[in-house]
């Protein structure tokens, strides 16, 4: 079984830039969500998506992150412009959304640097 | 708001030691927790969980006991190996809010052969 794809891998921008990182579920996954994690720290919900509608994004700064989710199945997360404090690994994970077990299936992550 | 404690790292052991990794909840529903590991270059992965209280996690000899009345989830292992350097994440989910994972700092595990 594909497990969750994520891409790039690493991104090194300026501040005051844009990026976007791009997610790919596990086959059947109704739930998607974006977390964010600073070195040092653990992984902090951004975003999280049941099927197609945001369910929770109390924790995205909506001034310069958005996300969306295509069709219920891949996702997108962007920064504009970006900030030194964005400066994080972008975690990308899904769950069939069913059952409360909270077990997430989590990408291998996108690195962002903003210099 | 719920939160997640853990044991301040890193951690440096030799193999074959025992190993605990405290954690510590704080919630105002009933919680599920979770264990999750990162190893080198690798996503995060889930290691164990506990949905009750007194419920015991247990995979790969690593075991954690659901403890209500101190709210905590210790992660423990015997006898450890090399191969179980990694980053351990404890989180909890609560209950009634969706699959939403909590986590807490992180403890960065080192064994030394």
């Amino acid at each position: 079984e594909a497990g969750v794809a994520q891409s790039p891998r690493y991104k090194i921008i300026e501040k005051r830039q844009s990026v976007a990182f791009w997610c790919n579920p596990i086959s059947g996954h109704a739930t998607l969500y974006w977390y964010q994690q600073i070195l040092g720290q653990g992984p902090k919900l951004l975003i999280q998506f049941q099927n197609n509608g945001v369910v929770d994004d109390s924790q995205l700064p909506k001034d310069r992150f958005s996300a969306e989710r295509l069709k219920g199945v891949d996702s997108t997360l962007k920064i504009q412009p970006a900030k030194l404090e964005d400066s994080a690994v972008y975690l990308c994970a899904s769950s069939l959304g069913t059952v409360d077990t909270g077990e997430l299936f989590f990408g291998e992550g996108s690195r962002l640097t903003v210099l | 708001g719920d939160s997640v404690t853990q044991m301040e790292g890193p951690v440096t052991l030799s193999e074959e030691a025992f190993l605990t990794i405290n954690c510590t909840y704080t919630a105002t529903g009933y919680p599920s927790l979770f264990w999750y590991v990162q190893y080198p270059g690798e996503g995060l992965q889930l290691l164990l969980k506990a949905t009750k209280a007194d419920d015991k996690g247990s995979n790969k000899g690593f075991e954690a006991t659901y403890r209500k009345e101190t709210t905590s989830f210790h992660l423990e292992k015997g006898s450890v190996q090399v191969s179980d350097s990694a980053v351990y994440f404890c989180a909890l989910s609560d209950r009634g809010r969706g699959q939403k994972l909590v986590f807490g700092q992180g403890t960065r595990l080192t064994i030394n052969p």
